[in-house]
């Protein structure tokens, strides 16, 4: 059974940074690009950004509101995806999902429970 | 800023048909890409629910259905259930923006 478990959410102030953790289980994760989605308090989803995996380079896109803040990164030793949140701002303020990529057919097969983020002071 | 179109809501009695539309344009839907859609019930992470226009991931009753015409797509709930009341994404991938959502549509169960 597939399973994406995030971790490191929380409260942080404005202009601190937050890392965020997401444990895969039940494939095999090297094989898979990750994404990460955001959905604000009664909003819509959002998605933030995504890494290839290694096969395709590892490379890594990101959504224009967060792009030279945030950095995806993922280490298939111990299936773990990485969303590294630098200069942080209020309006990141949200639940933070950890999805499974299916890059060439931009869809997103499996979600973790996702963990909220909230940036106050 | 979603560059997909939904309805806010939509609602019908059990055992109804309804459907939700999702327009784009044609950097993303008109270009070519396919249309997935996602339920997410009240308090609860989203789910996939409909891939590549028209495919149901194992699980996903026979009930939703869903199709895609040049810049738009649609998603059918036939024999709408109680269990149905839930919000609707629409998504596609955009020659500019990459992975875009949808607005999002609330399904009410009269």
């Amino acid at each position: 059974e597939v399973q994406l478990v995030e971790s490191g959410g929380g409260l942080v102030q404005p202009g601190r940074s937050l890392r965020l953790s997401c444990t895969a289980s039940g494939f095999t994760f090297g094989d898979y690009a990750m994404s990460w989605v955001r959905q604000a308090p009664g909003k819509g989803l959002e998605w933030v950004g995504f890494i290839r995996s290694k096969a395709y380079g590892g490379t890594t896109e990101y959504a224009a509101s967060v792009k030279g803040r945030f950095t995806i990164s993922r280490d298939d030793s111990k299936s773990i995806a990485y969303l590294q949140m630098n200069s942080l701002k209020t309006e990141d303020t949200a639940v933070y999902y950890c999805t499974r990529d299916q890059n060439g057919d931009y869809y997103f097969d499996y979600w973790g429970q996702g963990t909220l983020v909230t940036v106050s002071s | 800023q979603s560059v997909l179109t939904q309805p806010p809501s939509v609602s019908g009695a059990p055992g109804q048909r309804v459907t939700i539309s999702c327009t784009g344009s044609s950097s993303n839907i008109g270009a070519g890409y396919d249309v997935h859609w996602y339920q997410q019930l009240p308090g609860t992470a989203p789910k996939l629910l409909i891939y590549g226009n028209s495919n149901r991931p194992s699980g996903v009753p026979d009930r939703f259905s869903g199709s895609k015409s040049g810049t738009s797509a649609s998603l059918a709930i036939t024999g709408l259930q109680a269990e149905d009341e839930a919000d609707y994404y629409c998504q596609s991938y955009d020659s500019s923006l990459r992975r875009v959502f949808g607005t999002g549509t609330k399904v009410t169960v009269l």
